[in-house]
């Protein structure tokens, strides 16, 4: 059936690592985002593609990079550089270009780095 | 500078009885809205959605008001069920509706 999937549901990384976080969709949607989410906050947006091979800067991309060569995979690679990668990652999916607005999330994956 | 908000963190409810989730919002461009509901340790699952063309729409239990000269939102969950406890997202966007703004939250507690 079809879904998104996130890999693992929690990671532990050491403070100064790189660590990608995985995103499939079985969907067949051509718009896929990254949202981290801390306690009392809203979801707020990494980065975004509207299509293969093209991705844009959300509202805190600063420390974050991802990739989009397959229209079903949309890596999140938490860099180094990230000062509190600490958080609740979300990948969500939506049929892009059309009236219907609808992201779907995925499970999420949980980082810890100490 | 939250262009979404949700005043409420919390909000406990009888079960039977309406729920009544709020949602401000300061950017008057916004043009599309939804609302997600989230259990804890998964994702937010889509919930309904209302475009600035229409003051309300409704879906089995849930209801959302739109009041655009208020640039105010509110979900009715009508008879609340213990199910319903969750945290509820509202989100709003701009046209393309490829690029939503999260409020933070309100978490519902419906007691039996």
């Amino acid at each position: 059936d079809g879904g998104i999937t996130q890999s693992p549901k929690y990671l532990f990384r050491k403070e100064g690592q790189n660590v990608t976080l995985s995103c499939e969709q079985n969907l067949n949607h051509d718009a896929m985002y990254w949202y981290r989410q801390d306690p009392g906050q809203g979801l707020r947006l990494i980065y975004y593609s509207q299509i293969v091979n093209d991705f844009q800067k959300g509202d805190i991309a600063e420390g974050y990079s991802v990739s989009r060569e397959k229209k079903e995979s949309f890596p999140l690679t938490v860099t180094s550089a990230q000062k509190n990668p600490t958080a609740f990652y979300l990948c969500a999916s939506s049929i892009a270009g059309t009236g219907n607005y609808e992201q779907y999330f995925g499970p999420g994956t949980r980082l810890t780095v100490t | 500078d939250q262009q979404v908000k949700q005043n409420s963190p919390s909000l406990s409810v009888q079960e039977g009885r309406i729920s009544i989730l709020n949602c401000d919002y300061t950017n008057s461009m916004f043009d599309y809205f939804l609302w997600y509901k989230k259990y804890p340790a998964e994702g937010p699952t889509f919930l309904i959605s209302i475009s600035s063309i229409k003051d309300k729409n409704e879906d089995g239990r849930f209801t959302v008001f739109l009041n655009k000269s208020a640039k105010h939102l509110s979900l009715h969950i009508v008879p609340s069920q213990p199910g319903d406890s969750a945290v509820y997202f509202c989100a709003a966007s701009v046209g393309d509706g490829q690029n939503f703004v999260f409020g933070p939250g309100t978490r519902l507690s419906v007691l039996p």
